[in-house]
């Protein structure tokens, strides 16, 4: 069974700082990989997803994660911050293969907030 | 283009009573999922449509919860009797595919269950 560890439900940084919110999953095979954000009263939107290929990924607004095989990690950064940015983010796995590839498993979400 | 949508936002119910939820996914998408995220944890997978067949309801929690998607257009979920473990925010989410491209889930705003 595929899990997915979010360290830290809550990150504050100071806007301009830089942003790195950890994510590590757990999976027989390496998985696909996505990070999401929820902004106040909407629905999740997928920042980037990593499949295969090149491990660093780059995403919307600024946002890119890493894919580490050995350290079973997925960590999403941005190099500054901004008060926008503001949002819960989820992490999320799902099977590279097989029938099931479209579940997705999530960590409980990082709030992440954005000091002035 | 619009996007997922899903009714009502919120929904306040007493312990015993049928509550019935509603998503309408993006037009075109074959592909509807729910997910549920309970105070404090996890987002989880609940079940996949294709079209009006349900493919996957492995993560349903019990009988008292059902899912339709007459028509394979919109899709309604019902609890009931509802409980109070039923409280949580219910999301819906729908792709064009499931696999390689068109593969990605576009999710709606959920909706907030409270039992009492």
């Amino acid at each position: 069974a595929q899990s997915v560890t979010q360290l830290g439900s809550h990150v504050s940084v100071s806007e301009g700082a830089l942003v790195l919110l950890r994510c590590n999953y757990s999976s027989s095979v390496p998985p696909y990989l996505f990070w999401y954000v929820q902004y106040p009263n909407q629905g999740l939107q997928l920042l980037l997803k990593y499949t295969t290929g090149a491990t660093l990924v780059k995403g919307i607004n600024g946002f890119e994660a890493e894919f580490k095989k050995s350290e079973t990690s997925f960590h999403l950064t941005k190099p500054s911050a901004h008060m926008s940015d503001a949002a819960e983010y989820f992490c999320a796995v799902s099977p590279n293969s097989g029938g099931s590839n479209y579940k997705l498993t999530f960590g409980k979400g990082t709030l992440l907030t954005v000091n002035p | 283009e619009a996007g997922v949508t899903q009714f009502p936002s919120h929904s306040v119910i007493e312990k015993g009573q049928t509550v019935t939820l509603r998503c309408d996914p993006i037009s075109g998408h074959d592909n509807l999922y729910w997910y549920r995220r309970v105070m404090g944890k996890e987002i989880k997978f609940l079940l996949h449509f294709v079209k009006e067949s349900k493919q996957d309801e492995s993560g349903m929690p019990n009988n008292r919860f059902l899912a339709e998607r007459t028509g394979g257009t919109y899709s309604t979920l019902k609890v009931q009797p509802a409980e109070l473990e039923d409280s949580g925010v219910y999301f819906c989410a729908s792709s064009f595919r499931t696999g390689g491209w068109g593969n990605e889930q576009f999710f709606g705003p959920g909706t907030r269950l409270t039992v009492l």
